[in-house]
């Protein structure tokens, strides 16, 4: 069966500190996402990868960073948290078949407050 | 505005009714998705339907596709309480490498 673990559920952090979350996939998918969701505002992704040591900016990358040193392994970094970075964050991973964007599936999410 | 948007943003229906959702979309498209979420939770792949599909059924979900109109339905039939959840429709727009979220349906099922 299918899975994509997160770090964690729940996570409280102050301002200015240095965030590290973490996704591991064991499906051996090339591509791998970080999304944030915010009430009203939905899914929007922050940074992507389709391959190991690979990065592409999503729609809103500022204040964060990833790395991929890894194929299952894809960490979302928030180098200085701020308050306005409080949001549940999703980790996904995907096939391409045939260059397509494939189903995507979904961790559990972390729920993560700045305080 | 969105690439997807879903409509409406909240439905409410007694159990064993149908529930229909809308999604529109601007740009060409390779597929179209809808995933589930349940509060609190990760999201769940439903269905894809490619863009030269213009049905597709799985258990009690129908998804249709009208790529001259640019828009896309879900209906679930004959609801369950356990149908209670956020559902979003997601586009893989052409040459775009990435899905992109609409901001979704709430749904309501009351026993």
């Amino acid at each position: 069966d299918v899975k994509v673990t997160q770090s964690s559920r729940y996570l409280v952090k102050r301002t200015g500190e240095k965030v590290f979350l973490e996704c591991v996939q064991d499906m051996d998918h090339e591509n791998m996402f970080w999304y944030r969701q915010d009430p009203g505002l939905g899914l929007r992704l922050i940074y992507f990868s389709y391959d190991v040591k690979m990065k592409e900016k999503g729609d809103i990358p500022e204040g964060y960073s990833v790395s991929r040193e890894k194929k299952e392994r894809f960490s979302l970094i928030l180098e200085s948290a701020s308050t306005n970075q409080t949001s549940m964050y999703l980790c996904a991973s995907s096939l391409s078949p045939g260059g397509f964007v494939g189903t995507q599936y979904f961790g559990p999410g972390t729920r993560l407050l700045v305080l | 505005s969105q690439q997807g948007e879903e409509d409406p943003q909240a439905l409410s229906i007694q159990e064993g009714e149908n529930a229909t959702m809308n999604c529109s979309y601007k740009t060409s498209i390779n597929n179209l998705q809808w995933y589930r979420q349940n509060s609190g939770r990760g999201l769940v792949h439903l269905i894809l339907i490619r863009s030269n599909e213009r049905e597709k059924h799985s258990g009690r979900l129908r998804v249709t596709l009208d790529t001259s109109k640019k828009s896309s339905s879900l209906l679930i039939t004959a609801s369950r309480a356990a149908d209670t959840a956020s559902y979003f429709c997601a586009t893989d727009v052409y040459q775009g490498g990435k899905l992109i979220f609409g901001q979704g349906t709430e749904l309501s099922v009351k026993p």
